[in-house]
């Protein structure tokens, strides 16, 4: 069946502009993450979504990051005008409970 | 907080030789899980062993758990080629499925 989607796979935009990432999980599956992996880099976590319970928001670095799922299904991170240290690959994960996480290929974002 | 951390190693190996990576991590876990990451894509699933497990077997991996040392290893046998990627472990500190990773292995294997 399909996996995770992720895109865009590639965003580029200059320092200050706003931008999102969508995630598109694997259908079923109530648990969806957002992982930030910079270069060589291990995973740094930021938020987690567990089906109708609030989010653990415990890893977002700072305000200017936000994320939302709607219906359950489909994730939006939304970051506002973003700094060059926030260029890094933005990976998705979803999982039925308790279960391994299953990723998506990732969005890179470079900030200009 | 960052739990699962790998010797900073960068594996480079003949193909059909062993492999193996090390991932420590600092506090009680209910499982421990290792991921695998080939170049430009996500992470891909596997194996995970859980706190009251010592060992476990996957084909040709083989995981170890000690949790008096706060330690685990994975050991690939009779590497690939395409075993070529990075290997990342990550701890659920307390079953919530929240998962903590480490930096991550690189591991080169040459045909």
């Amino acid at each position: 069946g399909a996996g995770v989607s992720q895109s865009p796979s590639n965003k580029v935009t200059e320092k200050g502009k706003d931008v999102e990432l969508r995630c598109d999980p694997i259908s079923g599956h109530t648990a969806l993450y957002w992982y930030r992996q910079s270069l060589g880099q291990g995973l740094e976590f930021l938020i987690y979504f567990q089906g109708n319970s609030a989010p653990d928001k415990s890893g977002l670095p700072s305000d200017r990051f936000s994320a939302e799922r709607t219906g359950g299904s489909v994730s939006t991170l939304t970051i506002q005008r973003t700094q060059q240290e926030d260029s890094a690959v933005y990976l998705c994960a979803s999982s039925p409970p308790w279960s391994p996480l299953h990723f998506g290929n990732g969005t890179r974002l470079t900030v200009t | 907080s960052q739990q699962g951390e790998e010797d900073p190693q960068a594996l480079s190996i003949q193909e059909g030789e062993n492999a193996t990576m090390n991932c420590s991590y600092k506090t009680s876990i209910n499982n421990l899980q290792w991921y695998r990451q080939n170049s430009g894509r996500g992470l891909v699933h596997l194996i995970l062993i859980r706190s009251n497990e010592r060992e476990k077997h996957s084909g040709r991996l083989r995981v170890t758990l000690d949790t008096s040392k706060k330690s685990s290893s994975l050991l690939i046998t009779a590497s690939r080629a395409a075993d070529t990627a990075s290997y990342f472990c990550a701890t659920d500190a307390d079953g919530n499925n929240r998962l903590a990773f480490g930096k991550g292995n690189q591991v080169v294997v040459i045909p």
